[in-house]
């Protein structure tokens, strides 16, 4: 079965970086687009970017532009985004999702990583 | 941005009942909207794409309806592992957007 697992929590202090990862497994990994999403606490969702892990093309929200960077693994299966220049307001969970056809919709999420910012 | 508006933002109902909860697009999105539901510390849940088709093994309790600006979804029989907080998200164009949500409580 599809599965989507991502690394765990991370405590920052303001103006460092974080990467996380979101392992795949159950189909193949190359197919598929993956994005990021983040929850703040108490707040909506906000979609971060995307990368194919084939070409490793990427799109990023523009609000995220200059501070965010997705990789991938192929040979594990694992992609990466990386936010960098941290404040209080990148406290949030954030999420892998894959999409499932070229529509464009997400099938499977991951569990959530929290990223916690604070000095 | 689309602007993706919910109603209501929470919603009290009881075992067994039948409730709806409505997602208004700022401008048209065709009918690319999920639905998804997401419990407290678990990963969210892909219910319904493309407005109304259920994704594999979502039960059809779940159903949702709607085109262009104006959807709805209808969840039947609640049962009590159906209380949580339901998000619509639009894919029509980038950014994708989302509804701030309808949580859904226990009378």
């Amino acid at each position: 079965q599809v599965q989507l697992v991502q690394s765990g929590a991370e405590v920052k202090k303001p103006g460092a970086s974080v990467k996380v990862s979101c392992k795949a497994s159950g189909y193949t990994f190359t197919s598929y687009y993956i994005h990021w999403v983040r929850q703040a606490p108490g707040q909506g969702h906000e979609w971060v970017g995307w990368i194919h892990p084939n070409s490793g093309r990427t799109n990023y929200g523009k609000k995220f532009q200059g501070r965010v960077t997705m990789t991938r693994d192929m040979s594990i299966s694992t992609a990466y985004m990386e936010l960098s220049g941290l404040t209080s307001d990148d406290t949030a969970v954030y999420y892998c999702a894959r999409e499932n056809d070229a529509s464009g919709y997400y099938g499977y999420w991951g569990q959530g990583t929290l990223v916690s910012v604070s000095s | 941005d689309i602007q993706l508006t919910q109603s209501p933002s929470s919603l009290s109902a009881s075992v067994g009942d039948r409730v709806t909860i409505t997602c208004r697009a700022s401008e048209d999105i065709s009918k690319s909207l999920l639905w998804f539901q997401q419990r407290p510390g678990k990963a969210p849940r892909s219910l319904i794409y493309a407005a109304s088709t259920l994704l594999t093994g979502v039960p059809a309790k779940f159903s949702g309806s709607g085109s262009r600006t104006d959807f709805t979804l209808t969840i039947t029989s609640l049962q009590p592992e159906d209380f949580a907080t339901y998000y619509c998200q639009q894919y029509y164009t980038f950014p994708y957007t989302f509804g701030q949500g309808t949580k859904l409580e226990i009378k």
